[in-house]
């Protein structure tokens, strides 16, 4: 079966240090997976895409298809990155679905 | 353009009554989502429509929930005889339907059943 998991429901990190959310999945066939993250009193909102292997906010995760992982990563903390981080696979059938981990909240300690 | 709308933001109900829960997805995104949001069970899948058609509806709790969408574009959740189990936020997220295409999130209704 389909499925997201990120190991960490809590991760505390101190200012500049490095950070790292652990997201691994499990689907059979090609992955589209991504981060979003959930600021404050914000919506929820993509973070980044292993498609474009961009870097946002510092950010990067790239894809281990060996390893089934998609972990994200940051050198050096900033307190701004506290938030709810969801790792998300997009399952490529006849029709379009999303599916989330169950997510990490990042505290960044000043 | 406005980006995707959710109505009440809030809804305290009481055991055992229906509630509907409104999303109005991102004018021309053909793809809209319902999730669920609890803490400690992250975001629950519930039914996934594309136009008009509900291709995955296996998310669904129960049969308590169901879900429309006309006209492609207004969708409404709703919960018949409400159980404490069903507080939640509910989040909808619309897309288009293109490659790699990221999901646009409401704010969310919070739902509290006493």
């Amino acid at each position: 079966a389909q499925r997201v998991t990120q190991p960490e429901k809590l991760l505390s990190v101190f200012k500049g240090a490095p950070v790292e959310l652990k997201c691994n999945y499990s689907y059979s066939g090609s992955p589209e997976l991504f981060w979003y993250v959930q600021y404050s009193r914000q919506r929820l909102q993509l973070l980044l895409r292993h498609i474009s292997r961009e870097s946002i906010k510092g950010f990067t995760a790239d894809l281990n298809k060996g390893e089934t992982s998609f972990h994200l990563k940051k050198p050096f903390a900033q307190e701004e990155d506290s938030a709810m981080y969801y790792c998300a696979l997009r399952l490529k059938t006849s029709y379009d679905k999303v599916i989330f981990g169950p997510g990490t909240s990042l505290s960044v300690i000043p | 353009g406005a980006g995707v709308s959710q109505s009440p933001s809030n809804k305290v109900t009481e055991k055992g009554k229906d509630v509907e829960l409104r999303c109005d997805p991102i004018s021309g995104h053909t793809a809209l989502y319902w999730y669920r949001q609890s803490l400690g069970q992250g975001l629950e899948f519930l039914i996934y429509f594309q136009g008009n058609s509900a291709p995955d509806k296996s998310g669904l709790p129960s049969d308590r929930f169901s879900a429309e969408r006309t006209g492609g574009s207004v969708s409404t959740l709703t919960i018949q005889r409400t159980q404490q189990e069903d507080s939640a936020v509910y989040l909808c997220a619309s897309s288009s339907y293109v490659l790699n295409e990221k999901l646009f999130f409401g704010s969310g209704t919070q739902l509290s059943v006493l």
